[in-house]
């Protein structure tokens, strides 16, 4: 497809459990962005990449919550020891990376930790 | 036990009528401003941008415009019609490439 594709488009996990939830951006774009979206709230930044490095990872709330981009493409958020609070709507977006300023959002993958 | 959560301010208007959705930014060194409408279960639309150089953009029915002076930005829907009916996020380029999102407001288009 020609928009940015999450995987899964839910995951329900028990409180404890490891998470992994993957982006596919839009071909040829270099900036990958991860937001996450609570019930009633506007999207919240964790962390951005340029190419495979993170840029900007102040966003991300503690350590149990890590991103990759290894090749530049396919990115991968992973939760640790997921936490009830935890649950919420990871969005990811790419743009070209020209700082044109228009983010290219997924539809999102709803967690939720029982 | 009742579950606690934000409340969108909301905004309910008649197909056909102008919407005006109104976000207040925080961030007097922004230089890019952005639009997104997100219908439920789905994620965030652009909508229209402005940079800070400009105080009025118009695209397709809709216009932005930007106040520097008291950080305030708006939406102008013109005409709208049901498929409008989504929240609308305001969103500010702080630093670097990262946006930070408004709250939202939730528009209702009544038939």
């Amino acid at each position: 497809g020609a928009g940015v594709s999450q995987t899964p488009s839910n995951k329900v996990t028990e409180k404890g459990k490891y998470v992994e939830l993957r982006c596919d951006p839009i071909s040829g774009h270099t900036a990958l962005y991860w937001y996450r979206q609570s019930l009633g709230q506007g999207p919240e930044f964790l962390i951005y990449f340029q190419g495979t490095g993170a840029a900007d990872d102040s966003g991300l709330p503690n350590d149990r919550f890590f991103a990759v981009r290894p090749e530049g493409s396919v990115s991968t958020l992973k939760i640790q020891r997921t936490e009830r609070g935890d649950s919420a709507v990871y969005l990811c977006a790419s743009s070209p990376g020209d700082l044109s300023g228009e983010l290219f959002f997924g539809e999102g993958s709803r967690l939720t930790v029982l | 036990g009742e579950s606690v959560g934000l409340h969108l301010p909301t905004l309910s208007v008649q197909e056909g009528d102008n919407s005006i959705i109104n976000c207040a930014y925080s961030n007097s060194a922004s230089d890019y401003f952005i639009w997104y409408k997100q219908e439920s279960g789905k994620g965030p639309q652009f909508i229209i941008d402005i940079r800070s150089n400009m105080d009025k953009r118009q695209g397709q029915r809709v216009t932005v415009l930007l106040n520097k002076t008291v950080k305030h930005l708006s939406l102008q829907i013109a005409a709208t019609q049901p498929g409008d009916s989504a929240v609308y996020f305001c969103a500010e380029r702080t630093s670097g490439s990262r946006l930070t999102f408004g709250e939202g407001t939730q528009l209702t288009v009544n038939p």
